[in-house]
């Protein structure tokens, strides 16, 4: 079955760098487009970026973009998130979650991500 | 960037009531609308797409409607597993965007 794990997250200070990962399994991870996707603490959820299943394509949040890289490994069957310049209002859990067609069908139980000083 | 409003934010109704959840767009986003459920410490599960379409092994109960701006998601039924928080999401244009959510709690 499809299963998405994220990890890597954690406490970072302001302006620092993380680097989240979702390991996927259960499917042929290259045929599928892949998300980011968070939701701060008690707030709504915020898409953050998309990566086609070759890696050529990607687009970002304009909240991200600039800031963040999306990026995907097939032979690894992980998905990246490259958070740099990390601001307090970042802080959410992140989730990994695989799109088919146009429509999401699988999410990962999500990574939380701190930004404190 | 288009915008989701999502109306009402709060909605307090009892097991059996009927429940409507209005998702208006900024533009134009033909039937490209998803509706999502959320439990507290859970990921999202999705309910609707394509704005009417169920998905698989989502009880009947729940049904999606409409086109271009307007969006409604229906509860014929409410039952106390569909206390939630609710969202709708465009997938027509990126930036991909969501709507403010819609918490719906025990009278």
């Amino acid at each position: 079955q499809v299963q998405l794990v994220e990890s890597g997250g954690g406490v970072v200070q302001p302006g620092r760098s993380l680097r989240l990962s979702c390991a996927a399994s259960g499917f042929t991870f290259s045929r599928y487009a892949m998300h980011w996707v968070r939701q701060a603490p008690g707030k709504g959820l915020e898409w953050v970026a998309v990566i086609s299943g070759d890696g050529l394509n990607k687009y970002y949040a304009d909240s991200v973009k600039g800031r963040f890289t999306i990026a995907r490994d097939n032979s690894k069957n992980t998905l990246y998130l490259q958070m740099d310049s990390l601001r307090v209002e970042d802080k959410a859990v992140f989730y990994c979650v695989r799109w088919v067609g146009d429509y999401p069908d699988s999410w990962g139980q999500g990574t939380l991500v701190t930004v404190s000083s | 960037d288009i915008q989701l409003t999502q109306s009402p934010s709060f909605l307090s109704a009892s097991v059996g009531d009927r429940v409507t959840i209005t998702c208006r767009a900024s533009q134009g986003i033909s039937s490209y609308l998803a509706w999502y459920q959320q439990k507290p410490g859970r990921a999202p599960k999705l309910l609707i797409y394509a704005a009417s379409t169920l998905q698989s092994g989502v009880p009947s109960r729940f049904s999606g409607s409409g086109s271009g701006t307007e969006f409604t998601l229906t509860i014929s039924s409410l039952q106390p597993e569909d206390f939630a928080t609710y969202y709708c999401q465009q997938v027509n244009t990126y930036p991909l965007t969501f709507g403010g959510g819609t918490k719906v709690e025990i009278k």
